[in-house]
């Protein structure tokens, strides 16, 4: 499946680094999330962009600053993480945002360890 | 703020026999949908609920929805080493803005 890419697939940076991650999808559609999943937890919603507006910040801190310059790509910019920002960070696109009538497709994901 | 809760956690099963999984809110659901995460792989949707008593198959797999629109199960009958993953169901509510709320999983595994 080609419909969601997400670069880099795995990421180590020190807790002073800077990195993006960046999702890019080919499917037209108009909504983006980042979604954070770490071990024995369920998906977390971070971010929700609808063409190309925010449109949910899910109580996120400010170490993580999404970014959406068009409706085909998603980043989210990395500062001074901590240890336990270390996770799974999916990226997903919907043809809207409308969960009672478009499902998600999900990146193959970006594996962040904070050292 | 609003859940959804998934049993169980884990569940290991012997190839051919039975699995299911549940999905149980608090609050009157908008929709159900189901997706499936093979192991280092990412989540996949699988199906969407909507009615209520809603059921749905896809080969060996059932899913239902609750009369109440406030629980859900995924039914694998005879599973397959192919099955294994986690299988995540995800709920919006009607007064969260179109949030998409996970479970925290079901992970199968089936020996062989």
């Amino acid at each position: 499946e080609t419909g969601v890419t997400q670069t880099p697939r795995h990421l180590v940076m020190g807790m002073t680094n800077k990195k993006s991650l960046k999702c890019e999808q080919h499917l037209g559609h108009n909504a983006m999330y980042w979604y954070k999943q770490s071990a024995k937890k369920p998906l977390e919603l971070m971010f929700v962009y609808s063409l190309e507006e925010r449109v949910e910040n899910n109580s996120v801190p400010s170490r993580f600053s999404p970014e959406c310059p068009n409706s085909s790509h998603l980043f989210l910019h990395l500062h001074t993480l901590q240890p336990e920002d270390s996770a799974l960070y999916l990226c997903a696109s919907s043809r809207d945002r409308d969960p009672a009538v478009y499902e998600q497709y999900f990146g193959p994901g970006t594996r962040l360890t904070v050292t | 703020g609003q859940q959804v809760m998934q049993i169980p956690q884990y569940q290991h099963v012997q190839e051919g026999e039975d699995f299911t999984t549940y999905c149980n809110s608090s609050t009157t659901l908008s929709n159900i949908q189901w997706y499936k995460q093979r192991p280092g792989g990412h989540p996949v949707f699988l199906i969407q609920l909507v009615k209520s008593g809603e059921v749905k198959k896809q080969k060996r797999l059932t899913f239902q929805f609750g009369e109440a629109k406030k629980n859900s199960s995924l039914h694998i009958t005879a599973t397959q080493t192919t099955d294994v993953g986690t299988y995540f169901c995800a709920g919006s509510f009607y007064n969260q803005g179109g949030k998409l709320i996970f479970g925290q999983g079901t992970e199968l595994s089936v020996k062989p």
